[in-house]
């Protein structure tokens, strides 16, 4: 049962443009989540986070935006860069559960 | 960077040997955690450990035990290894309380032949 879901497995934007990148979660007692991102042979590295208790963080270009009554986040890029061409998985966990629940993944892919 | 390192960085065996993946962190962190990585199902919990021979068993457990004799290290063993257990293996590792980031290794690639 995925609790954490990314539907969409690939994502291609133009430069300059803005990424959207879409989670959804089931489990209600979700109550942080996070954005990592993953290039080619290297570990996952933290992006951005957000606690139920805010609807928006940001942090520089990125943003992430929760909806709690719908179980949805996105992570916003704007402008989105060559560099920003990697996986992005999105995290959740549970107050009290120090575990880490990951969504499949998705890559994007920024052209120039 | 966060002062995590997993040994060996790439390793091919054969079916039915043991293996044992570490993890070394110099952080001090209480929470270590195993992680697989498979394309279509993202990165799956396998073992954490809350504390020195405190751990307990993730979403894909079966064929894989952990140990952790010292804060700093924290080793998964594969049994035996089986093909469905080709795969890429991260060690992270996490601190404080419940809101906060883990950090990550970078990774260990074992294909099992």
């Amino acid at each position: 049962d995925q609790q954490v879901k990314q539907n969409s497995p690939s994502l291609s934007v133009q430069e300059g443009r803005i990424s959207i990148l879409n989670c959804d979660y089931t489990n209600s007692m979700f109550d942080y989540f996070l954005w990592y991102k993953k290039y080619p042979a290297e570990g996952p590295t933290f992006l951005i986070s957000i606690s139920s208790i805010k609807d928006k963080n940001e942090d520089g270009r990125f943003t992430v935006f929760l909806n709690k009554s719908a179980k949805h986040l996105s992570l916003h890029i704007v402008p989105s860069q060559p560099g920003d061409s990697a996986v992005y998985f999105c995290a959740a966990s549970a107050q009290g559960a120090q575990k880490l629940v990951f969504g499949q993944g998705t890559r994007l892919t920024i052209n120039p | 960077d966060a002062g995590i390192t997993q040994s060996p960085r790439h390793k091919v065996t054969e079916t039915g040997t043991p293996v044992t993946l570490r993890c070394h962190q110099t952080e001090n962190h209480r929470y270590m955690y195993w992680y697989r990585q498979d394309p279509g199902h993202g990165l799956r919990l396998i073992h954490y450990s809350y504390g020195v021979k405190d751990t307990d068993k993730g979403e894909v457990s079966d064929g894989y035990s952990v140990s952790r004799s010292k804060t700093e290290d924290f080793l998964l063993t594969l049994e035996s290894a089986t093909s469905s257990q080709t795969s890429v293996y991260f060690c992270a590792i996490k601190g404080g309380g419940w809101n906060t980031e883990a950090f990550f290794g970078q990774g260990t690639r074992l294909t099992v032949v």
